[in-house]
């Protein structure tokens, strides 16, 4: 089956700056890369997605990068605020059941 | 509903009772899955409902845990004699189907005591 790589498990950045989560996956078969923000007590929420046949989505101050060769994808936020502090997963998914990372927690101090 | 429903939000229970949480996905969503997030941890697929196909059960942990959906919108997860490790945020999501985006619920926080 699918197996997902993310990292950092932590990632403390200053307001203002940019951070950057990484992803890797194993089964070339995926074609469908979901971002998901998970706030505390929440359910997560979709952010971003890219499909395989794109190799770059941007969403305002949200990005996301696709490398199918090296089987990796990132997401990318710019100027981060205190309020995109939250838990990110990425997934990948060669069917319909999406395989997740374990999640980063960004942290963004004023 | 606008959104993914699920109840109960919160439930403590004693080990070895059983339990039944309920999912009440997006109207017009064929697609149903519930997913299990232990602290700390990421998400842990259980089981995926399409349609009227029969159920994708290959990540139920035990045969203690079950799920049914009815008329292809609710669903119930049990979970039979808990234990203390199936203390978690037990997730339900939904789906259009494949290849459309998923949108999860608040999420069931199980305790077990």
């Amino acid at each position: 089956g699918e197996n997902v790589e993310q990292h950092p498990s932590t990632l403390s950045v200053q307001e203002g700056d940019s951070a950057v989560i990484k992803c890797t996956y194993s089964d070339s078969a995926s074609n469908y890369f979901p971002w998901y923000k998970q706030e505390l007590g929440k359910g997560p929420q979709l952010i971003i997605d890219i499909r395989s046949n794109v190799g770059e989505k941007k969403d305002q101050r949200i990005a996301v990068t696709l490398n199918k060769t090296a089987k990796h994808f990132s997401l990318h936020i710019t100027e981060t605020q205190p309020e995109d502090s939250a838990v990110y997963f990425c997934a990948a998914s060669p069917s319909y059941i999406p395989t997740f990372g374990r999640g980063t927690s960004l942290i963004v101090h004023p | 509903g606008a959104g993914v429903s699920q109840s109960p939000s919160n439930k403590v229970t004693e080990k070895g009772k059983d339990v039944e949480l309920r999912c009440d996905p997006i109207s017009g969503h064929t697609a149903l899955y519930w997913y299990r997030q232990s602290l700390g941890q990421g998400l842990e697929f259980l089981i995926y409902f399409q349609g009227n196909s029969a159920p994708d059960k290959s990540g139920l942990p035990s045969d203690r845990f079950s799920a049914e959906r009815t008329g292809g919108s609710v669903s119930t997860l049990t979970i039979q004699r808990t234990q203390q490790e199936d203390s978690a945020v037990y997730l339900c999501a939904s789906s259009l189907g494949y290849g459309n985006t998923i949108y999860f619920g608040e999420g069931s926080w199980l305790t077990v005591v």
